[in-house]
């Protein structure tokens, strides 16, 4: 049974950095079908897709239009865990990040982390 | 990427059954068999209950099923139970190479 582990800070100021993990247990952030996700989740916003990670050979990543400019996310192999970094938060960036699993190419979300509640104020 | 269109609450009684439509454009829904729905309870991680249009995963009820038609996709659910009272999103792939969510839709088990 693959499980997500998320951990993270959930209080950020405002311009500073985001960061979150997403520990991998029964799955490898390394398999060659799967893809790596990070979605959110605000009242305003609803549920919106932020990027994925994903290897092929090498590692390649994919990013929202809305976020592109800030966010980075990464595989650490070495760990079986996947992060997210986003750049100069406002409280817009307020919202529940869950990690999520695409386990096929253009497929679905499958399994999901328990999610954060990250909150931007000073 | 605009969001999927998606009703805002939907209702019914137990044991009715109850559609929930989505509807994107011939660059998301329409373009992919990759839609998806999910099930949120408050307070809760998305559930997976349809992927790929129409399959539903292992351990899913036989009572939740879908289906698509050009840009409109849709969820069903079936002899409604108390349980089934929750969130609903559909989410499919786009040809940019990105998801997009619909807006939730709220169902009410009366």
């Amino acid at each position: 049974q693959v499980q997500l582990q998320q951990s993270g800070p959930g209080l950020v100021k405002p311009s500073q950095t985001l960061s979150l993990t997403c520990d991998i247990s029964g799955d490898s952030v390394s398999r060659d079908t799967a893809a790596w996700n990070w979605i959110r989740q605000s009242p305003s916003r609803g549920l919106e897709w932020l990027g994925r990670t994903y290897y092929r050979s090498k590692w390649y990543d994919g990013y929202a239009v809305s976020v592109k400019s800030r966010i980075t996310i990464k595989a650490d192999t070495s760990k079986n865990q996947f992060s997210l970094q986003l750049n100069s938060v406002t409280p817009e960036d307020t919202a529940v990040y869950y990690c999520a699993r695409e386990p096929k190419p253009t497929g679905e979300f499958d399994f999901w982390g328990q999610g954060t509640l990250v909150t931007v104020s000073s | 990427q605009s969001a999927l269109t998606q009703p805002a609450s939907v209702s019914g009684s137990p044991g009715q059954s109850i559609t929930i439509s989505c509807t994107g454009t011939s660059s998301d829904v329409g373009g992919y068999n990759s839609v998806a729905w999910y099930q949120q309870h408050p307070d809760k991680a998305p559930k997976l209950v349809i992927s790929e249009v129409s399959n539903r995963p292992s351990g899913v009820s036989n009572r939740f099923s879908g289906f698509k038609s050009g840009n409109t996709a849709s969820l069903t659910i079936s002899g409604l139970q108390a349980d089934d009272e929750a969130d609903y999103y559909c989410s499919s792939y786009t040809t940019t190479n990105t998801w997009v969510f619909g807006g939730g839709t709220k169902l009410s088990v009366l």
